[in-house]
């Protein structure tokens, strides 16, 4: 149990587009969702706690107009990479936990963005 | 949320035990050791959690000191599939708003 899925898995775009990333709880309900972006070689970095039907939080240092987050339901998470150029270029993974006590937390695959 | 230090990478021979430390000297009474792993390319993996008893389930071993400030992960029988990158990970309670932080891990490589 506890899946969590991303959408799409990779993607290309071209400098000055935006992207969506998608991320579901497949099996589960998560009131929490978690985004992270890696860097190749580098460990993760958390970007932003996504809150079911309230503004995300963001961390310090990431801009929040660029990186658009909405949680619109309780298995829904998306992540919206606002006027994308190559320096966003990274992988992008989230992650959930299970409402009702569950203290563990569950990643999803990851999306693999390249802004050419 | 306190930090942790883990050696960058080891290796471990196929079939044998893969030992993994972790230290967390400055961790909180509150705080939980989490450990991780991504394979490449892959999101991270949960592989088991322990406040200070010793848990054990299908994955692996979680060893933590008496005095809570290291701990070990134990993969009794290490295969090809689990190398990987290893984190070691200590926060408080998700109700407490405890996140996870990740550190540089170990690299872990199983040699044939």
């Amino acid at each position: 149990g506890a899946v969590v899925s991303q959408h799409p898995s990779r993607v290309i775009c071209k400098s000055g587009t935006s992207v969506k990333i998608e991320c579901r709880s497949l099996d589960f309900q998560a009131t929490t969702m978690f985004w992270y972006r890696q860097f190749p070689k580098k460990s993760l970095m958390l970007m932003a706690t996504s809150n079911e039907g309230s503004k995300a939080t963001y961390e310090q240092g990431v801009e929040k107009d660029k990186f658009l987050i909405n949680h619109a339901s309780l298995t829904l998470s998306t992540l919206t990479v606002t006027s994308a150029h190559p320096e966003d270029s990274s992988f992008y993974i989230c992650s959930a936990f299970p409402s009702g006590g569950s203290d563990t937390q569950y990643f999803g695959p990851g999306t693999r963005l390249t802004v050419l | 949320d306190a930090k942790t230090t883990q050696p960058p990478s080891m290796d471990c021979a196929e079939g044998r035990a893969a030992n993994l430390p972790c230290n967390h000297s400055t961790i909180s009474g509150n705080e939980y050791v989490y450990w991780y792993r991504q394979i490449h390319s892959q999101g991270p993996q949960y592989i088991i959690h322990g406040l200070k008893n010793n848990e054990t389930n299908e994955m692996a071993s979680l060893i933590i000191t008496e005095d809570r400030k290291s701990s070990t992960l134990i993969l009794p029988h290490a295969t090809l599939r689990d190398t990987a990158v290893y984190y070691c990970i200590v926060r408080v309670a998700h109700n407490q708003g405890g996140k996870l932080i990740f550190g540089q891990g170990t690299e872990l490589s199983v040699k044939p």
